[in-house]
């Protein structure tokens, strides 16, 4: 039981490149979320999604966009890296609550440096 | 809307000394607590959290929280610090009509021997 997994760990971007995040989670969960945080701000939703197939805007979500084609895997994808998404990623699930907030478990994170 | 602060940005403690971290939040209705630790270079890990019940939350590693109505707070506490508890600490809020939590700041901890 991994619980939840994220790849990369590391990765450096030039400005203008994309990439994709994976989020993996083994719990059988059906709440999926992605989090940046960056010093001082802790962390802060990008996107989420309460299903397979469903996904929804966070706090900040612009230069971000994100797929849920399987339950278990979550995407984040830069279109358009811009130095500004300098940040650690981290990827966390829940179970399903109804709309009620519950336990997120989380990965290890991403930290993604764009130059 | 609800936010969370966490008024210590960094804080200092001997090792075998006690600890007390602060939350507060600010939300109408009774909310979802949560407090999470994050070591150097790992994800966060749940501590403890508060739903509903007794106020005072016992969690892993021996800390405990208190939900406090009346101050809206959410204080974490340790009686004695290990060196192991070096790390940061995020107070969370959630509510019963929204599966998304709101973080707060976070709250870095430094143990010295």
């Amino acid at each position: 039981n991994a619980g939840v997994t994220q790849t990369p760990k590391f990765r450096v971007l030039k400005t203008g490149q994309s990439m994709t995040l994976l989020c993996a989670q083994d719990m059988n969960h059906e709440y999926m979320y992605w989090y940046r945080q960056d010093p001082g701000m802790g962390l802060r939703l990008i996107h989420y999604s309460v299903g397979e197939g469903t996904t929804a805007k966070g706090e900040v979500p612009d230069g971000y966009n994100v797929s849920r084609l399987k339950k278990q895997n979550f995407l984040l994808g830069l279109e358009s890296a811009a130095p500004s998404q300098t940040s650690v990623y981290f990827c966390a699930s829940s179970r399903y609550s109804g709309r009620t907030a519950d336990t997120q478990y989380f990965g290890p994170g991403t930290r993604l440096t764009v130059l | 809307a609800q936010s969370v602060t966490q008024p210590d940005i960094h804080i200092t403690v001997s090792e075998g000394a006690s600890l007390e971290l602060r939350c507060n939040y600010s939300y109408g209705a009774t909310p979802y607590l949560f407090w999470y630790v994050q070591s150097p270079g790992q994800g966060l890990q749940l501590l403890l959290k508060y739903f509903s019940g007794d106020t005072l939350v016992q969690g892993i590693k021996g800390f405990e929280a208190e939900f406090k109505r009346s101050q809206s707070s959410f204080n974490l506490r340790k009686p004695s610090v290990h060196w192991s508890d070096a790390a940061e600490y995020f107070c969370a809020v959630g509510r019963s009509n929204d599966y998304k939590l709101s973080f707060g700041a976070g709250t870095t901890v430094t143990v010295r021997a």
